[in-house]
């Protein structure tokens, strides 16, 4: 079946600094992939989607990258601020357009 | 971007009674609509693909006869909890979806059942 890891659980940065984190897939390929923001007691938030032909794609201070060869997407928050503070889902699309499965994702905290 | 209203944000019920959970898009037509259920700390988990006028199709372990759920039009489809029970508790989540577009989410419902 389709597996999704998202890297550590909790990830601590100093502001200004460039968080990364990453989400590792298994058995399947998917068409795109798309990463989503969610605070607290909240919905997910869309925030990037990358397609299986696109190498990197970019909107403000983000960055996302794709290998398919690796199975492995990057997600790249340039010049952090406290308010990028939340936990960072990876999502796939399996089979079904806009059908998703999500990764247990990544608590990030920006630190002043 | 586009907005999906989930209603209510909070629900506290009885062991035994019905809960409904709606979702609506308010400004596109939701061609798909799905639900979710996410427990503290962890992933989302796709509970069901619900399509305007046909019947939901549920992801497996997931009780049909326990979460119905109803797409009667393209802005609104319901999640109803029937005969709830304390292991029922958890954070439901829909998203919507029109042709062509990603799906947005609804800010979800924290359901507690007592």
């Amino acid at each position: 079946s389709q597996k999704i890891e998202q890297n550590s659980e909790a990830l601590n940065i100093q502001e200004g600094k460039t968080a990364t984190l990453t989400c590792n897939y298994t058995n399947y390929s998917p068409a795109y992939l798309q990463w989503y923001r969610q605070d607290p007691g909240r919905g997910p938030v869309f925030l990037l989607l990358i397609r299986e032909n696109e190498k990197e794609k970019r909107k403000e201070r983000l960055k996302v990258t794709f290998d398919t060869t690796l199975k492995q997407s990057l997600f790249h928050i340039t010049a952090s601020q406290p308010a990028d503070s939340a936990t960072y889902l990876c999502a796939l699309e399996t089979g079904g357009y806009n059908k998703l499965i999500f990764g247990a994702g990544t608590r990030l905290a920006v630190h002043p | 971007g586009a907005v999906v209203s989930q209603h209510p944000s909070r629900v506290i019920c009885k062991s035994g009674t019905s809960v409904k959970i709606e979702c609506r898009s308010l400004d596109f037509q939701a061609t798909t609509m799905f639900w979710y259920r996410q427990f503290p700390k962890k992933s989302l988990m796709l509970m069901a693909t619900s399509n305007e006028g046909s019947k939901a199709t549920y992801e497996q372990g997931v009780e049909k006869d326990k979460f119905l759920i109803n797409h009667a039009s393209l802005t609104l489809s319901t999640l109803t909890v029937t005969s709830a029970h304390p292991e029922d508790s958890s954070f439901y989540i829909c998203s919507a979806a029109g042709p062509n577009t990603e799906a947005f989410f609804g800010q979800g419902t924290r359901l507690t059942v007592v």
